[in-house]
């Protein structure tokens, strides 16, 4: 099973700061790389799939992008809130290996 | 419309014991997933149904797990008997056809072995 990482395992910040995080997934293969967000007693929520490199996307204040030949994927969160404290996930798609979650991201965001 | 329903949402038994998941997909969603979330780690897939056939089962210990979805619909998971290394959550998800849709998850069932 090949390997997806991200980085950092927590973080927190003050409301109003922008953050962003890293997933770094297998090249090899490429298919898809999806994006979810998972608040606490919640179910987790898709933010984005991606299958093209350079792709960006973006959603209200969070954007990701995606860079295939090198294997990573940023998610930028501006101007952070407390309502977007949750762990953020990111999942690849290799041909020949379906869906391999990475362990996430903790985003803390205090008042 | 509506979401992915699982049922129970809490599940404590000893170990040794079997112990059933159930999903309900979204409507018309083909493909189905079955993940098991350890406490500090990401979802691992366990198995993918398209319809009522099997995508992938690499990652399921069938020699205690199995799974179906007989009509394409709804869909079991059963753990028999249960470790007490399965004490995690169970996700289900479901999906439009294809591994570039994005996936609508249910609650998830919490699992505790004493």
């Amino acid at each position: 099973i090949l390997n997806v990482e991200q980085s950092p395992q927590s973080l927190h910040v003050q409301e109003g700061d922008s953050t962003n995080f890293t997933c770094s997934f297998p090249s090899s293969n490429f298919y898809a790389l999806h994006w979810y967000r998972w608040e606490t007693a919640k179910s987790p929520e898709a933010l984005f799939v991606m299958t093209l490199n350079g792709d960006e996307k973006k959603k209200g204040r969070i954007s990701a992008t995606l860079n295939t030949k090198e294997g990573y994927s940023y998610l930028y969160i501006k101007g952070s809130q407390p309502e977007d404290s949750a762990t953020y996930l990111c999942a690849s798609v290799n041909y020949g290996q379906n869906f391999v979650f990475g362990p996430g991201t903790r985003l803390s965001v205090l008042p | 419309e509506a979401g992915v329903a699982q049922s129970p949402r809490y599940k404590i038994i000893e170990k040794r014991q079997s112990v059933a998941f159930w999903c309900n997909p979204i409507s018309g969603h083909a493909t189905l997933y079955w993940y098991q979330q350890i406490l500090g780690q990401g979802p691992k897939l366990l198995i993918q149904f398209q319809n009522n056939g099997v995508v992938d089962d690499s990652q399921l210990p069938k020699d205690r797990f199995s799974a179906e979805r007989l009509k394409g619909v709804d869909s079991t998971l059963k753990i028999q008997p249960a470790k007490l290394e399965d004490s995690a959550v169970y996700l289900c998800a479901s999906s439009l056809a294809g591994e570039n849709q994005p996936q609508h998850f249910g609650d998830g069932t919490r699992l505790s072995i004493l």
